[in-house]
C-alpha cells in the first residue's frame, strides 16, 4: 500500500523556524510535493522534490531523502499568515493516483 | 486567468436526490481528479481522469460517478447521495500524469440530510 505520515499539529511563534516532517511508504516513487491550505480554502502548491536535497523558495524550503523515505518542509521567519494546514503528497507518477498525507495544522502565535 | 472552477460552492440536499457538481479548467490540462476532505482523514482521491474518455477509480469511489466527455470538464455525480457523503469536495487538474503540481478548485461544501 501507499501511505504518508505527518504530525497532526505544530505550534510556533512569529519569527521562528518550524519543520514539518513527512515519512512515506509507496510502491514506485517519483517525488514529494507540499501543499498549503488555509482554513476552508483550496490547497495550493508549494514545492516539489524529485531528488535528494534541499529546495529553497523564499522563506519556504523542502528537503527529501529517498534512502530514508523522508522529507520535510521548513518554514522560516514565520508570519501569522502562515497559520494553515500543510500536506505532503506523492504525485501521480504512473499510477494515476495522488496520495496526500493527513495534513499538519500549523498555528503561529504572536 | 488560469483556474479550476467548481459549482456550486455550497449545497444542501436530501438523501437520495441525484446531484452533479461541475468542474471546469481552462488550462488545457490532461489530468483531472476529484477529492473529498474530511476532518482527520485529509484529502482522499475519489476518481481521476488521465484524458478524455479515460477515467479510473481513486481510493474512495463508492457512491460516485464521473465522466470526461470534454477535456475541460469533469463533473462529479452522486446518483443517490447519503449523509456519509457530507464533505468538502475539491476538483483538481494537472498538465499530464506525472506533473508535479496540481491546481485545485475552490471547493464545494456538500451537506446531505
Amino acid at each position: 500500500g501507499q501511505s504518508l505520515e505527518q504530525p497532526s499539529e505544530v505550534t510556533a511563534v512569529e519569527g521562528a523556524i518550524v519543520q514539518i516532517n513527512c515519512t512515506y511508504q509507496t510502491s514506485g516513487f517519483y517525488g514529494l510535493s507540499w501543499y498549503q491550505q488555509h482554513d476552508g480554502g483550496a490547497p495550493t502548491f508549494l514545492s516539489y522534490n524529485a531528488l535528494d536535497g534541499l529546495e529553497e523558495t523564499g522563506r519556504f524550503s523542502s528537503f527529501l531523502s529517498r534512502s530514508d523515505s523522508y522529507g520535510y518542509l521548513l518554514l522560516q521567519e514565520l508570519q501569522m499568515k502562515d497559520s494553515a494546514s500543510y500536506f505532503c503528497a506523492v504525485p501521480p507518477g504512473n499510477t494515476g493516483k495522488l496520495i496526500f498525507g493527513q495534513g499538519t495544522t500549523l498555528q503561529v502565535k504572536p | 486567468e488560469a483556474q479550476v472552477t467548481q459549482n456550486p460552492r455550497y449545497l444542501i440536499t436530501v438523501t437520495g436526490k441525484k446531484l452533479t457538481v461541475t468542474c471546469s479548467q481552462n488550462m488545457n490540462h490532461e489530468y483531472m481528479s476529484w477529492y473529498r476532505q474530511d476532518p482527520g482523514l485529509g484529502l482522499r482521491q475519489i476518481y481521476y481522469s488521465m484524458n478524455v474518455e479515460v477515467t479510473d477509480k481513486g481510493d474512495v469511489p463508492e457512491g460516485y460517478k464521473v465522466s470526461r466527455k470534454e477535456k475541460r470538464n469533469f463533473p462529479l455525480i452522486l446518483e443517490s447521495p447519503s449523509p456519509n457523503q457530507t464533505s468538502l469536495y475539491f476538483c483538481a487538474s494537472s498538465p499530464q500524469v506525472g506533473a508535479t503540481e496540481a491546481f485545485f478548485g475552490q471547493g464545494t461544501r456538500l451537506t446531505v440530510v
